[in-house]
């Protein structure tokens, strides 16, 4: 059974500009987490996704964005990027909303310059 | 203020030491994860332990769930090079967002 599947693995952009990440959970799997993880703030959680919608969001601007789409492949968007969005971006996908154990992607290291 | 406090947040020791390290909180958890990442990865998941007092084993790792279920151990037997990693405890409050604690980076040296 494949595991979680985060594209691309590296990305480098400049400031300003936007960035799209992908993340295909797991199969059967309809529960998709997004989180931050950067050296000083640890794992922070951006927002989850449960059948198409947007259940619970974390503490991040409106320049933070997720969609999920009806197959549970899930994207993020950060729009208008700023250095201190250079990151480990994690996707973690669950069989539902409500269950605990998350099975997390390689993540996608976002660079910002 | 992060609701899960991890300690200690470093750890180096020799092989063949053991060692504990400990997830905290002033809440009441229905249920707790412990994770361990490698450095470029993503976290994988150990064990979710349950039931307050509870004990899991995997392998050279005891795992446990205080009696209140506020607190968890790791405790790492005759540790190993291939145990080096950041040990990361998590929970979900009130079926909300998965929280994590800032994690112990252990590192066995040979």
């Amino acid at each position: 059974k494949a595991g979680v599947t985060q594209t691309p693995r590296y990305l480098i952009k400049t400031r300003g500009q936007q960035v799209t990440l992908s993340c295909s959970p797991i199969s059967g799997h309809r529960s998709v987490s997004w989180y931050q993880q950067t050296p000083g703030q640890g794992l922070q959680f951006l927002f989850e996704y449960f059948s198409e919608t947007q259940r619970n969001k974390g503490n991040f601007p409106g320049r933070f964005s997720g969609r999920q789409f009806s197959n549970s492949r899930s994207e993020m968007n950060v729009s208008t990027l700023e250095l201190g969005d250079s990151a480990l971006y994690l996707c973690a996908s669950s069989l539902a909303s409500w269950n605990t154990e998350a099975f997390f992607g390689q993540g996608t290291r976002l660079t910002v310059v | 203020t992060q609701l899960l406090e991890q300690s200690p947040q470093f750890l180096s020791i020799q092989e063949g030491e053991n060692l504990t390290v400990y997830c905290n909180s002033s809440s009441v958890f229905s249920s707790l994860q412990w994770y361990r990442q490698e450095p470029g990865e993503g976290p994988v998941l150990l064990v979710t332990v349950v039931t307050g007092g509870e004990v899991k084993k995997l392998k050279r790792l005891t795992f446990q769930f205080g009696d209140a279920r506020k607190d968890s151990s790791l405790h790492i037997t005759a540790a190993q090079p291939g145990d080096t990693g950041l040990y990361l405890c998590a929970s979900k409050y009130n079926n909300n967002d998965m929280r994590f604690g800032a994690g112990t980076r252990l590192t066995v040296k040979p």
